[in-house]
């Protein structure tokens, strides 16, 4: 019972690296998520994908780029990293919403610091 | 574009007793789903309760429950019984069954519990 798996847990960038964040779910959901979250703060949506193929902007996307090659994986790329990226990033899946459940399953969270 | 909002940054409560987290949202859907969220230290986001907002009556998960007043875009979460496990960030999040269904998250409540 894997559910959802991140790598790496924890990273430290310097002003400029790239890096992508791995995200992969055994669950078979079409729908997957990446949310940030800087301290004392909610989850901000950066990038949503409804499907292989498919991608989209949420709330925060500057400076992030994402890909859905297939179901399972939704790697997270940081470009020319900034100090203001530093913070927890989490990716979420799920079935859709008409269906029975409802309900998005989280990792474990990457913590990521930029210096 | 649909908004969650948590008014109370900190709650805290005494061992045993009840507790109740506010949460509003806005939205131009009639149907959703709501969600209460728990963040505890380790990070990981674990579900607590979920709410169909086509359900008249209101969630109940042992000691969770929620009052779900639609008309008013309401949904707060009662914690009874308070034990010290329940320390934790508590987020409400808003998902829509439209479109591309987003996890809409709110600003979180961080619930301290006092022996």
């Amino acid at each position: 019972n894997a559910g959802v798996t991140q790598t790496p847990k924890f990273r430290i960038l310097k002003i400029g690296q790239s890096m992508t964040l791995q995200c992969t779910q055994d669950m078979n959901h079409n729908y997957m998520y990446w949310y940030r979250q800087d301290p004392g703060m909610g989850l901000k949506l950066i990038y949503y994908s409804v499907g292989a193929g498919i991608t989209d902007k949420g709330e925060v996307p500057n400076g992030y780029n994402v890909s859905r090659s297939t179901t399972e994986d939704f790697p997270l790329r940081l470009e020319l990293a900034a100090p203001s990226q530093t913070s927890v990033y989490f990716c979420a899946s799920s079935y859709s919403a008409t269906g029975e459940n409802t309900e998005a399953f989280f990792g474990q969270g990457t913590r990521l610091t930029v210096v | 574009a649909q908004t969650v909002t948590q008014s109370q940054p900190e709650m805290s409560v005494q061992e045993a007793e009840t507790v109740t987290l506010s949460c509003t949202y806005d939205t131009s859907e009639s149907d959703y789903y709501l969600f209460w969220y728990k963040q505890p230290p380790s990070r990981q986001m674990i579900l607590v309760i979920r709410q169909e907002a086509y359900k008249q009556q209101n969630a109940t998960e042992n000691r969770f429950s929620v009052n779900f007043q639609k008309a008013a875009k309401s949904f707060s979460l009662k914690i009874s019984d308070s034990q010290l496990g329940d320390a934790a960030m508590y987020f409400c999040a808003y998902r829509g069954i439209q479109g591309a269904q987003k996890l809409v998250f709110g600003q979180g409540t961080r619930l301290t519990i006092n022996p």
